[in-house]
């Protein structure tokens, strides 16, 4: 079945340490999209690729960077996890009009100790 | 400036009953209007969207929505709620830009045997 991979599922890192969340897709959609969620709130963009060009929410912090090496991979990272990092990431794909629906993964936990 | 709320932050109904989440949405332009659901630990799934035409929709697992467009509402129902339906809800509506996606800010249903 086409779908969202998001890996690890759950990822503990050290306040300050770089952490790298992964995500690829069998759907072969252009557009990529990683969310933050915290607790029940609604999830909130980070950034989103269209294809290879990337676009970066005004208010995401410089803490927080991503990689689309190729059509199905793309990667978040976040250079300098502060506790308040702690969330679940969400990465998504759809395809390229803009009443296209979202695909999701199953997400990654992130605990910052 | 696109928005939309949900009014009600939990939902509880009886098992077999119908139920219905709320959903208002503010757009400039032609509204494209999603419901998603998630599961304790998950990623969201697409459940349904109005784009054109007739204003009731069919999605999967049961439920449906009704587009209002005098009210901008855009209501989920199911006719008989089931245990297994309890979960986060999210309604959400499309920006004129690609990848923007504008969530409600979620409704809890829980759904008592």
């Amino acid at each position: 079945d086409a779908m969202v991979i998001q890996n690890p599922r759950y990822q503990v890192t050290q306040f300050g340490k770089p952490v790298t969340l992964s995500c690829s897709q069998t759907l072969n959609h252009n557009v990529m999209y990683w969310y933050q969620q915290k607790s029940s709130q609604a999830p909130k963009l980070l950034f989103h690729y269209y294809d290879k060009d990337f676009n970066n929410e005004a208010d995401t912090p410089d803490n927080f960077q991503s990689r689309r090496p190729n059509t199905s991979f793309c990667f978040l990272d976040i250079r300098s996890p502060g506790l308040g990092d702690a969330a679940m990431y969400l990465c998504a794909t759809s395809g390229d009009q803009t009443y296209n629906e979202q695909f999701f993964g199953p997400g990654t936990r992130l605990t910052v100790l | 400036a696109q928005s939309v709320a949900q009014p009600e932050d939990q939902v509880n109904v009886a098992e077999g009953n119908p139920l219905t989440v709320k959903c208002t949405y503010s757009v400039s332009g032609n509204p494209y209007l999603f419901w998603y659901v998630q599961y304790p630990n998950r990623g969201l799934q697409f459940l349904l969207k109005y784009i054109t035409g007739d204003n009731l929709v069919k999605g999967s697992y049961g439920f449906e929505a009704e587009f209002n467009k005098s009210q901008t509402s855009f209501h989920l129902k199911k006719p008989s709620a089931l245990v297994s339906d309890s979960a986060l809800y999210f309604c959400a509506v499309t920006g004129s830009t690609l990848g923007r996606l504008y969530f409600g800010r979620g409704t809890q249903l829980t759904v008592w045997p």
